[in-house]
């Protein structure tokens, strides 16, 4: 039973439009979550995180909003661009483990 | 810079084989990971060690093993290679403590046939 869950397999969006990636848990103890950026033929490389003592966390173009009680997190691409284009993983881990689980991943595709 | 460095990029195996899949980590970190990944299903933790000689089950253990007898090195270990088990394999390391990011290797294809 995966414990994060992003239920978009895919989404497309034009450059320059926003691009909203979407994240469930169910582990109520993850308390630090991460964004994952992977190209076809590399391992995956760390993009923004957030911890659970924040709601929102931004990075130049990326910006992560937790919402705990619904226990969801969202990735925000402002603006898109082709260079974008990539699969996202969303991960999680709990405080005191060493472990961490990642989602199914959502393709972003960014149309030039 | 973290690397982290899998020692083989493409292979192909036979059914029934022995495979042995390699990483080294050069920043001293105190935890390992092994993932696969598959199309639908994103990255599925296999095994993971918090110390030398210690590991801790995934979420997809059967049909692996791994051994960590150094702290810079992690191996995967298939013992008798089946087709379901063709992948991208992929290795981590992460410092200790549980607000720290992982570092991935660039990924192992493997083939079995």
């Amino acid at each position: 039973d995966q414990q994060v869950k992003q239920n978009s397999p895919s989404l497309s969006v034009q450059e320059g439009r926003i691009s909203i990636l979407n994240c469930d848990y169910t582990n109520s103890m993850f308390d630090y979550f991460l964004w994952y950026k992977k190209y076809p033929a590399e391992g995956p490389t760390f993009l923004i995180s957030i911890s659970s003592i924040k709601d929102k966390n931004e990075d130049g173009r990326f910006t992560v909003f937790l919402n705990k009680s619904a226990k969801h997190l969202s990735l925000h691409i402002v603006p898109s661009q082709p260079g974008d284009s990539a699969v996202y993983f969303c991960a999680a881990s709990a405080y005191r483990n060493n472990d961490m689980r990642f989602g199914a991943g959502t393709r972003l595709t960014v149309k030039p | 810079d973290v690397k982290v460095t899998q020692s083989s990029r493409y292979l192909v195996k036979r059914t029934g084989e022995k495979v042995f899949l390699e990483c080294v980590q050069d920043m001293d970190h105190e935890n390992m990971f092994w993932y696969r990944q598959d199309p639908g299903l994103g990255l599925r933790l296999i095994y993971f060690s918090y110390d030398v000689k210690m590991k801790e089950k995934g979420d997809i253990p059967e049909g692996y093993s791994v051994s960590r007898e150094k702290k810079e090195r992690f191996s995967l270990i298939l013992e008798s290679a089946s087709t379901n088990q063709t992948s991208m394999y992929l290795c981590a390391s992460r410092p200790g403590g549980s607000r720290n990011t992982i570092y991935f290797g660039e990924g192992s294809w493997l083939t079995v046939v």
